[in-house]
């Protein structure tokens, strides 16, 4: 069966470090990725998302930025924090098709 | 722009009643709709997924309809429990999966 890793699960870091968010999927091949950020209150925001090894799709400019080395691995990034980026990230997967999507557990950020 | 609405924004109801769950849509051209429940600082779960050929999928006490004609969907919860207490969140595909802003359910014993 399939199953989506993210980690880590809590982090707080400084404005101005950067950030590194990992997401793995297992259990399947050539996966559709996503990253959704869900701020305090409000619903949750497609960021990134991926069809293929090294293709991204940015949906919102920020000073985030996704990558994807190898088929089942996803990762978001920042150079340097901002306040504004705290809140709660999920990693999302769906197969190729009109099918449903998987959600990990999601990462609570806190930019302090 | 598709553009999800959830009413209402939150619920409150004694254990054992039935409940309606509602969630619309502007644009009708989509390939599917999936119902989620998120559980506080918690990760979505998959409740329904509901194809766009399809009217209705059922899961034990949960049932969700969809009417693409209209762009509407219902999610009903039979006999609910302390336990059904969570944020539902009602999210449409055409390519990029577009959420509402959830309802917020809190079932009291």
């Amino acid at each position: 069966s399939q199953t989506i890793h993210q980690w880590p699960a809590t982090l707080v870091q400084p404005v101005g470090s950067p950030l590194s968010l990992e997401c793995t999927v297992e259990g399947t091949s050539n996966p559709n990725l996503y990253w959704y950020r869900q701020a305090a209150g409000r619903g949750l925001q497609l960021l990134f998302y991926s069809v293929g090894i090294g293709q991204i799709s940015s949906e919102v400019p920020q000073n985030l930025s996704a990558s994807r080395p190898q088929d089942r691995q996803f990762i978001l990034s920042s150079k340097k924090l901002l306040l504004s980026d705290s809140g709660f990230y999920l990693c999302a997967w769906s197969e190729q098709g009109n099918y449903g999507y998987t959600f990990g557990s999601g990462t609570r950020l806190t930019v302090v | 722009k598709q553009e999800v609405t959830q009413i209402p924004a939150a619920l409150s109801v004694p254990e054992g009643e039935n409940l309606v769950l509602n969630c619309s849509f502007t644009d009708s051209a989509i390939y599917n709709l999936q119902w989620f429940r998120q559980d506080p600082g918690k990760g979505l779960t998959s409740l329904l997924l509901i194809q766009s050929s399809q009217r209705e999928q059922t899961s034990g006490r949960l049932n969700a309809s969809l009417d693409k004609s209209s762009g509407r969907s219902t999610l009903y919860i039979a006999a609910s429990q302390p336990g059904d207490s969570a944020t539902y969140l009602c999210a449409v595909s055409g390519g990029k999966l577009i959420f509402g802003q959830g309802t917020e359910l809190s079932v009291k014993p």
